[in-house]
Order: structure tokens, then C-alpha cells, then sequence
């Protein structure tokens, strides 16, 4: 069974405090890996996807990396708009079947204080 | 603009009472999907659909049913609602297979008492 784990759950930084969240993962051979940004009552908005070890993607503050077993999401000097929760889902590369759907894990909630 | 639509966007009703939230996207997309959010369970598959009149389980489908008789809509219904479907609904569209993210709507808010 796929499996995506976020840590830390929560994450408090001051506005301009670089730090990276950890999203783990366990499948069976993976089609892809997607970051997402949600704001709350608001639907999850792309950010990334990543394909491969070893790729990154960047857009504005934010950077995506991905090894064979996890990504992390760097956050250079943040600001309070980057304030919402990140959420990591991993999409596997199925032998057998036509389900494309997507694995979340619970999500990083950060905040930034200004 | 490009956009997936959801409505209604709060829905409070009583149990056994069906219902539908409709769902539509005007990105062209083959995929849909629906999930539900519940705290301290995150995001879970309900039901995705390959394109028109395909479409199958995903994680949870018990008490739901879906449709895709058009490209562009695919709404949930709720034939005979309770209390534990009491969530945040969210549909999506993807792009696949040309790429697979996936795009949200803005959700559905939906109560059951």
C-alpha cells in the first residue's frame, strides 16, 4: 500500500527563516511526486511535480528535490504570505489496473510570523 | 480562465435525503476524481473516472455513486446521506496522460444532521 508521511506536522518560522518540510514516501514504483499548497476552506493548488531522483523545480521561494525515498520542499526567506499548508502526494506506477488517483500525506502546516 | 467548478459550495441537510454536488471543468481533461477531507485523515479518493462512462473506485466509494455521461461534468451523489459523510468535498481534473497533477475546485462543504 502507498504511503506518505509529512513531518513536521506544524512549523512556525519568522518572516525570512529558511527551512525545508519532509515529505517520506513508500510505493511501488512511482509515476510521480506533487507538492501542493492549501489555503484554508480553499481547494489544494499545484505547485510541483516531480518525476525522478536527483530533480528539482523551483518557483519563487520555493524549491522541490526528490531522492528515492522522500522530497523536501525548501523555503527561502519566507514570508507571511507563504503562511498554509503543504501537502505531498505520490502517484504510482501501477503494472496492472488504470487507477491514476493520488496518495496525500497529511500535510505540513506552516506559518509565518512577519 | 482555467478552472474546475463545484456547487454548491455549503450544503446542510438531513439524513436520507439525496443530494448531488456537480462538478465541472472546462480544461478539456480526461480525468476526474473526488475526495473527501476530514481532519486527521487528509485528502482520500472517493471515486475517479478515466474519461466519459468510465469510471471506478477509489479509496472510499461506500455510500456514493458518480457519472460521466459528458467530458466536462462529473457530479457526486449521495443517495441516501448520513451523518459520517459529513466532510469537505473536493473534485479534480488532470491533464493525463499527457502529465498527471491534478486541479481542484474550490470545495463543498457539506453537513448532514
Amino acid at each position: 500500500e502507498d504511503q506518505v508521511t509529512q513531518s513536521p506536522e506544524a512549523l512556525r518560522l519568522q518572516e525570512g527563516e529558511s527551512s525545508s518540510l519532509n515529505c517520506s514516501y513508500t510505493v511501488s514504483g512511482l509515476r510521480g511526486l506533487f507538492w501542493y499548497r492549501q489555503d484554508p476552506g480553499k481547494g489544494p493548488e499545484f505547485l510541483f511535480t516531480l518525476y525522478s531522483a536527483g530533480e528539482e523545480k523551483e518557483k519563487e521561494r520555493l524549491k522541490a528535490t526528490l531522492t528515492k525515498k522522500e522530497s523536501f520542499l525548501h523555503i527561502t526567506a519566507p514570508k507571511p504570505e507563504d503562511s498554509a499548508t503543504y501537502l505531498c502526494a505520490v502517484q504510482a506506477r501501477y503494472s496492472g489496473g488504470s487507477n491514476y488517483k493520488l496518495t496525500f500525506g497529511k500535510g505540513t502546516l506552516l506559518t509565518v510570523n512577519p | 480562465e482555467a478552472q474546475v467548478t463545484q456547487n454548491p459550495r455549503y450544503l446542510i441537510t438531513v439524513t436520507g435525503k439525496k443530494l448531488t454536488v456537480t462538478c465541472s471543468q472546462n480544461m478539456n481533461h480526461e480525468y476526474m476524481s473526488w475526495y473527501r477531507q476530514d481532519p486527521g485523515l487528509g485528502l482520500r479518493q472517493i471515486y475517479y473516472s478515466m474519461n466519459v462512462e468510465v469510471t471506478d473506485k477509489g479509496d472510499v466509494p461506500e455510500g456514493y455513486k458518480v457519472s460521466r455521461k459528458e467530458k466536462r461534468n462529473f457530479p457526486l451523489i449521495l443517495e441516501s446521506p448520513s451523518p459520517n459523510q459529513t466532510s469537505l468535498y473536493f473534485c479534480a481534473s488532470s491533464p493525463w496522460p499527457k502529465t498527471y497533477e491534478q486541479y481542484f475546485g474550490p470545495g463543498t462543504r457539506l453537513t448532514v444532521t
